[in-house]
């Protein structure tokens, strides 16, 4: 059963707009949450993440939000620009039991920015 | 460039062949993976290294078999691959295990077994 979950695909934005990209979890041993991002040819890379103990964490245009009670966080890019056009990966760790910093992966979501 | 590479990009191989995916983080870094993305499928940890030793073997059968001679450097030996383990076969770093530490990818290995 995934631990970790993208409900959404894909997601079509126009240039300039806000993107929302969703991740759902089930596992409330999650310490930390990160957003990767993937272009077509290159493995994932890092992006922004957010501690369990905090609910928000803002870096530039990328802003994470945490809500532990719906067990959901978000993602939003503010204003969209076309090279945000990637896949976006949710993933999600913890510092407990044996398999301490593993990251758990979500399907991603597909994300085209249109100009 | 995320300072871990890999080769080679892409692999095709039979099932009867012997093969191996290298990895190389330039970073510092003491702990490395090695992950498997297949079509529609989350990234699936394979093995986990901390300083050299292996920390986990997440379920994955034999035909797969990792090796770590140092902390920079990490293998994937590959042998009587089935058709169904074609898959683009990610390395990752990280300065150690702990969750507050991210993961350095490399661009992968895209393996076709056929």
């Amino acid at each position: 059963d995934q631990q970790v979950k993208q409900n959404s695909p894909s997601l079509s934005v126009q240039e300039g707009r806000i993107s929302i990209l969703n991740c759902d979890y089930t596992n409330s041993m999650f310490d930390y949450f990160l957003w990767y991002k993937k272009y077509p040819a290159e493995g994932p890379t890092f992006l922004i993440s957010i501690s369990s103990i905090k609910d928000k964490n803002e870096d530039g245009r990328f802003t994470v939000f945490l809500n532990k009670s719906a067990k959901h966080l978000s993602l939003h890019i503010v204003p969209s620009q076309p090279g945000d056009s990637a896949v976006y990966f949710c993933a999600a760790k913890t510092n407990y039991g044996g398999s301490q910093g593993n990251l758990i992966f979500g399907k991603g979501t597909k994300l085209s920015v249109k100009p | 460039e995320t300072g871990v590479t890999q080769t080679p990009r892409h692999l095709v191989m039979g099932m009867t062949n012997k093969k191996s995916l290298k990895c190389e983080q330039h970073l510092g870094h003491n702990a490395m993976y090695w992950y498997k993305q297949s079509a529609k499928k989350p990234l699936e940890l394979m093995f986990v290294y901390n300083f050299k030793e292996q920390t986990e073997n997440n379920s994955v059968p034999s035909r797969f078999s990792p090796e770590c001679p140092n902390s920079s450097h990490l293998f994937l030996h590959l042998h009587t691959l089935q058709p169904e383990d074609s898959a683009l076969y990610l390395c990752a770093s990280s300065q150690g295990l702990s969750a507050s530490y991210e993961q350095y990818f490399g661009p992968g290995t895209r393996l076709t077994v056929t």
